[in-house]
């Protein structure tokens, strides 16, 4: 089992432009959650999708928004990019139930220019 | 809204020393605690769970509701605890969703 799978690893992209991060979660969990982690920051919550829906969503403004397949692998969408939203994007899938147990995955590190 | 506290950013120690990594948090609710771990060049996984009341590498955690605090203690540190330790929180019924603490990186010396 490769765990949680996110791409691409690192990406780089300037002010204004979108960009699409996806994650593929562990084998038999069908919840994903997203954090973004600024640089010496502990991982912020974004979203979280369950059964291809927005389940909760975090203090972050409507640039970000994201998708989850029938296949519960998720991606998430960040328009409109500002300089502040260069850190490591992190996903994490668990059971629907799984008592907060999260699984992460290795990030995705945007850079914007 | 809820929050965790970590206040220090780096904690070092000499190998077989005790550790206490310290983890304060404010939520008017029954919160459930966790420490999550990132060693050098690996993911974040999870240490420990205040629910299970287990003792993971040796690390233990009380979750002292009068304190609001749930300090994560080592009595012998080892070289191989050197990492990055965040300690985090779920609302009562908060589906997975997780608050974070800014995180403590612990060094252990020879």
């Amino acid at each position: 089992d490769a765990g949680v799978t996110q791409s691409p690893t690192h990406l780089i992209k300037t002010r204004g432009q979108q960009v699409t991060l996806r994650c593929s979660p562990k084998s038999g969990h069908d919840t994903v959650s997203w954090y973004q982690q600024a640089l010496g920051q502990g991982p912020q919550f974004i979203f979280q999708y369950y059964e291809e829906e927005e389940r909760q969503r975090g203090n972050f403004p409507d640039r970000f928004s994201g998708h989850q397949f029938p296949n519960y692998s998720s991606e998430l969408n960040v328009n409109a990019l500002l300089l502040g939203d260069s850190a490591l994007y992190l996903c994490a899938s668990s059971f629907p139930s799984g008592a907060n147990v999260l699984t992460f995955g290795a990030g995705s590190r945007l850079t914007v220019l | 809204a809820q929050r965790v506290t970590q206040p220090e950013k780096l904690l070092s120690v000499f190998k077989g020393a005790p550790v206490e990594l310290k983890c304060n948090y404010s939520y008017s609710g029954s919160p459930e605690l966790f420490w999550y771990v990132q060693y050098s060049r690996q993911r974040l996984q999870l240490l420990l769970r205040h629910i299970s009341r287990e003792s993971i590498k040796g690390f233990t955690a009380d979750l002292n509701k009068g304190e609001t605090s749930f300090h994560l203690k080592k009595p012998f540190a080892q070289e191989e605890d050197s990492a990055m330790y965040y300690c985090a929180l779920s609302e009562t019924g908060g589906g997975n969703k997780l608050t974070f603490g800014t995180g403590t990186q612990l060094k252990v010396e020879l």
